[in-house]
């Protein structure tokens, strides 16, 4: 799997919103960006995921580059309860084995969000 | 749904003990895992499961041992427990194939003296 690099930290005032990058430099055309988030030692939250485009969802959007080299999360309005460490993670997306459930997690983003 | 659940929460053992962190989903999900973290650490897969009767070893495998008898079921057998294994594990299921999140249970604290 690709690797991923991300900031060690960042801090985000309350409403505004939060933008995460992750670098994703020998991302392959067969892999995902998955994004995953762990709230004060609880389990691990499923964010969000793209191939190439894209992505909206209740919680979050996703922008790919065009080149796919890299990625940013991004949390429109972000809330006290959003401060968690935030994960990006390249995931292999071929049908077939059994290797397309590995998740492997770096250091991962520790996101504050301020009053 | 109860989505997946382990038990227990915490646990401590003392070196050499044997013990089994359960896991269990119901969702149907085919795929499951284990996962540790380690203090200041993401997480490390340990053993994973493509569907009952099928498992395979991840990155961190040795001291560990699994078996998938149901879909629902998927538990994590410490053998002779040591110092090291002293982490919290986190199990996970999804759906087979990719482009399908994984759900993680609440994971369970294990210390070991």
């Amino acid at each position: 799997d690709a690797k991923t690099t991300q900031p060690t930290s960042m801090d985000c005032a309350e409403g505004r919103a939060a933008n995460l990058p992750c670098n994703h430099s020998t991302i392959s055309g067969n892999e995902y960006v998955y994004w995953y988030r762990q709230i004060h030692s609880q389990g691990p939250q499923y964010i969000i995921h793209g191939l190439k485009n894209n992505e909206t969802n209740e919680m979050a959007s996703l922008i790919i580059t065009e080149d796919r080299k890299s990625s940013t999360l991004i949390l429109p309005h972000a809330t006290l309860r959003d401060t968690a460490v935030y994960y990006c993670i390249v995931r292999v997306a071929v049908v077939g084995g059994t290797s397309y459930g590995k998740l492997t997690f770096g250091q991962g983003t520790i996101l504050t969000v301020h009053p | 749904n109860a989505g997946v659940t382990q038990t227990p929460k915490f646990q401590v053992l003392k070196t050499g003990q044997s013990m089994t962190l359960q896991c269990a989903q119901d969702m149907n999900h085919e795929y499951m895992s284990w996962y540790r973290q380690d203090p200041g650490m993401g997480l490390r897969l340990i053993h994973y499961s493509v569907g009952a009767g099928i498992t395979d070893q991840g990155e961190v495998p040795n001291g560990y041992n699994v078996s998938r008898s149901t879909t629902e079921d998927f538990p994590l057998r410490l053998l002779s427990a040591a110092p090291s294994q002293t982490s919290v594990y986190f199990c996970a299921s999804s759906r087979s194939g990719p482009g399908y999140e994984q759900y993680f249970g609440p994971g369970t604290r294990l210390t070991v003296t």
